[in-house]
């Protein structure tokens, strides 16, 4: 049972476009709510994270909006870049030992 | 400044053979995990130790062993790979107290 369902699985936006990516969780237990970047070749790099007590997080282009009662959160990247064009995982973080559930992933290219 | 290294970063592995992946963290973080990556699926959890001498399993443990003899070093064993265990497995760590988790390079493993 996958307890985080991320979408879409790929996208395609052009240079200077709006990305989002949407995520929907069912454990409620999960008490942050991060998104990872990962380059190929590269192991995933936290992008932003939030809390489940806050509706929105801003880091420069990057924003996140969560809907606690609708148990959705998503990623806006703002005049998206090439070098934006990565895989970006959704996740939830089970508190005690920071054990992370993932999403499937997205994968982006942004196309100049 | 290494943070999280893998050895190795390739391996191949006929059926039925057994090889340990090492992971090292110089972050000197209590908690360590190991997760495998295969496509559509996001990163799934398999061991984790939430300290020295300690494991614990996570979504997908049956096949693998894990071992944390020192706090820098969190080993994955497989004692008899299976082709089902071709992936790419990420080692993360992650500080007490902090939400953050770094991730290694990835060791991709195939089983013929």
């Amino acid at each position: 049972q996958q307890q985080v369902k991320q979408s879409p699985q790929s996208l395609i936006v052009q240079k200077g476009g709006i990305s989002i990516i949407n995520c929907a969780y069912e454990n409620t237990a999960f008490d942050y709510f991060p998104w990872y970047q990962q380059f190929p070749g590269k192991g995933p790099a936290l992008l932003i994270a939030i809390r489940p007590d806050v509706s929105e997080k801003k880091e420069g282009r990057f924003t996140i909006s969560f809907n606690k009662s609708a148990k959705q959160f998503s990623l806006h990247i703002m005049d998206s870049q090439p070098g934006d064009s990565a895989t970006y995982f959704c996740a939830g973080l089970q508190g005690g030992y920071n054990k992370l559930i993932f999403g499937a992933g997205t994968r982006l290219a942004v196309h100049p | 400044n290494a943070g999280v290294t893998q050895t190795p970063k390739f391996r191949v592995l006929k059926t039925g053979q057994s090889m340990t992946l090492l992971c090292a963290q110089d972050m000197n973080h209590e908690y360590m995990y190991w997760y495998r990556q295969d496509p559509g699926m996001g990163l799934r959890l398999i061991h984790y130790s939430v300290g020295e001498g300690t494991t614990a399993k996570g979504e997908v443990p049956d096949g693998y062993n894990v071992s944390r003899l020192k706090k820098q070093n969190f080993l994955l064993g497989l004692e008899s790979a299976a082709p089902s265990q071709t992936s790419v497995y990420f080692c993360a760590s992650s500080r007490q107290g902090y939400t953050e988790a770094f991730f290694g390079q990835g060791t991709r493993l195939t089983v013929v």
